[in-house]
């Protein structure tokens, strides 16, 4: 069975400093995707970032990045200068052939001004 | 463009009512639909997906089940309510055959009084 868990329910950080989001994951399957996804308020899920596992090279969109260590099975973001509007739930997430989208419990984030 | 409407937005209804939620996706074919309980505390929970019109597969057994009676309509239904079903429930696709981004709709809010 696949297994995505992050350890930090919550999570505080200073307006413009730089936040780290854990994630591990647990799966059989060489091939398939993690992403992170925010849930701001409004609770509409939005995608933040995508990774595909077999790609070495961490991804990166404007002020988010992964650091995705396959070996460990472990898929953190890092989000630098925080802005007021990154506070939400955030989530982990796999997929693989199997289609099936498994999400950990969250990781409430609050950016602080 | 792809959208993703889900409704009602919220719903409160009575112990031992039933209960249909509906989903439609435009602008795509032949998506993947997915059925997810946000609970507090316990992240996104997959409850059914379907990969083709009269293929659901169930992922927690209990007393909701799905419907794919068209193409690009997904619909969670229950024959009586209980109180554990409370929640926030939320629509989702993705294309078929790649395992890229999942797609939300707005979801909708579950009280069972």
């Amino acid at each position: 069975a696949q297994t995505v868990t992050q350890s930090q329910p919550e999570m505080s950080v200073q307006e413009a400093e730089t936040v780290t989001l854990s994630c591990t994951y647990d799966t059989s399957e060489n091939n398939y995707y993690l992403f992170w996804y925010k849930q701001p308020p409004s609770r509409q899920m939005i995608l933040v970032i995508r990774q595909e596992a077999y790609k070495q090279q961490n991804a990166t969109e404007n002020r988010f990045s992964v650091n995705f260590q396959k070996a460990a099975k472990s898929f953190s973001l890092k989000i630098s200068d925080s802005q007021l509007g990154d506070t939400a739930m955030y989530f982990c997430a796999l997929v693989s052939g199997t289609y099936k989208y498994i999400f950990g419990t969250g990781t409430r984030l609050k950016v602080l001004a | 463009s792809q959208t993703i409407h889900q409704w009602p937005a919220t719903l409160v209804q009575p112990v031992g009512s039933p209960l249909s939620l509906e989903c439609t996706v435009e602008g795509t074919s032949n998506p993947n639909l997915y059925w997810y309980r946000q609970a507090a505390g316990r992240g996104l929970q997959l409850l059914f997906y379907s990969v083709g019109i009269g293929q659901i597969s169930s992922e927690v057994p209990q007393n909701l089940s799905a419907s794919r009676p068209q193409d690009r309509q997904f619909i969670l239904s229950s024959k009586k309510l209980l109180l554990s079903d409370s929640g926030f429930y939320l629509c989702a696709w993705s294309q078929q055959g790649f395992t890229g981004e999942l797609f939300f709709g707005e979801g909708s809010r579950l009280t069972v009084l």
